[in-house]
């Protein structure tokens, strides 16, 4: 299975800061046909996950420009412009390039 | 809007069955591939199964960790996505989530619980 490993495990920022949040695989997530089969998730508290960013970098349908998704084969990266209130949760990221598609443990967002 | 709500959890005795229900709505349903996902307390989520669309012949995949004792399907005249599950023991304990397609939009979960 393809592993994805998530740092930090918790981040705490100042609304109106910026955070990063850092995913790696331990297989390249990149197919074929040049599509990067990674994804990244919110799940607010008590909540569903929502989808943030599809593919590696591409914003989800309702989703705030603050948020960007970027990276390589191997190693990712979301960022959070602007951080805030509303921003409060653990953020996932994932593969659906192969099954079993693979979740990171989460990485909880607070405010300082 | 799209709106998925899961029906059909609750108690189950270790070794028993239970089928899960999702209703979908504000999308056309019979043109996307379906998901269920679940998430133990405090872990991440773990995705179980999809179900292609009518064009891809319903085709399934499954999870390694639930191959054999899960099945998904559709009913697209009902707008529906079920999944049976079988051979239940205390690791199935968990929130189950359906999603379309492979997790654009999650369902508000529906909780199984697998205890004598």
């Amino acid at each position: 299975d393809i592993v994805m490993t998530q740092a930090p495990l918790s981040v705490s920022v100042t609304p109106g800061e910026s955070a990063s949040i850092s995913c790696r695989s331990s297989k390249s997530l990149l197919h074929s046909n040049g599509i990067t089969y990674v994804y990244w998730y919110l799940q607010k508290p008590g909540k569903s996950p929502q989808l943030l960013i599809y593919r590696m970098s591409n914003l989800a349908s309702g989703v705030p420009d603050r948020f960007s998704g970027s990276g390589s084969e191997t190693d990712f990266t979301l960022k959070i412009s602007r951080v805030e209130a509303e921003d409060v949760g653990i953020y996932y990221c994932g593969q659906l390039l192969e099954n079993p598609y693979t979740f990171g443990a989460g990485t909880k967002l607070e405010l300082k | 809007e799209v709106k998925l709500l899961e029906s059909g959890g609750g108690l189950v005795q270790p070794g028993g069955s239970l089928r899960l229900s999702c209703a979908a709505s504000g999308f056309t349903f019979a043109d996307f591939y379906m998901s269920w996902f679940r998430q133990s307390p405090g872990k991440a989520p773990e995705w179980l199964s999809f179900i292609r669309n009518k064009a891809n012949s319903y085709t399934t995949e499954y999870n390694p960790s639930v191959k054999g004792r899960f099945t998904i399907s559709r009913d697209d005249t009902q707008n529906v996505l079920y999944l049976q599950m079988n051979t239940l023991s205390t690791e199935d304990t968990a929130i189950y989530y359906c999603a379309k397609q492979l997790g654009d939009y999650w369902g508000q979960g529906v909780m199984v619980t697998v205890s004598s």
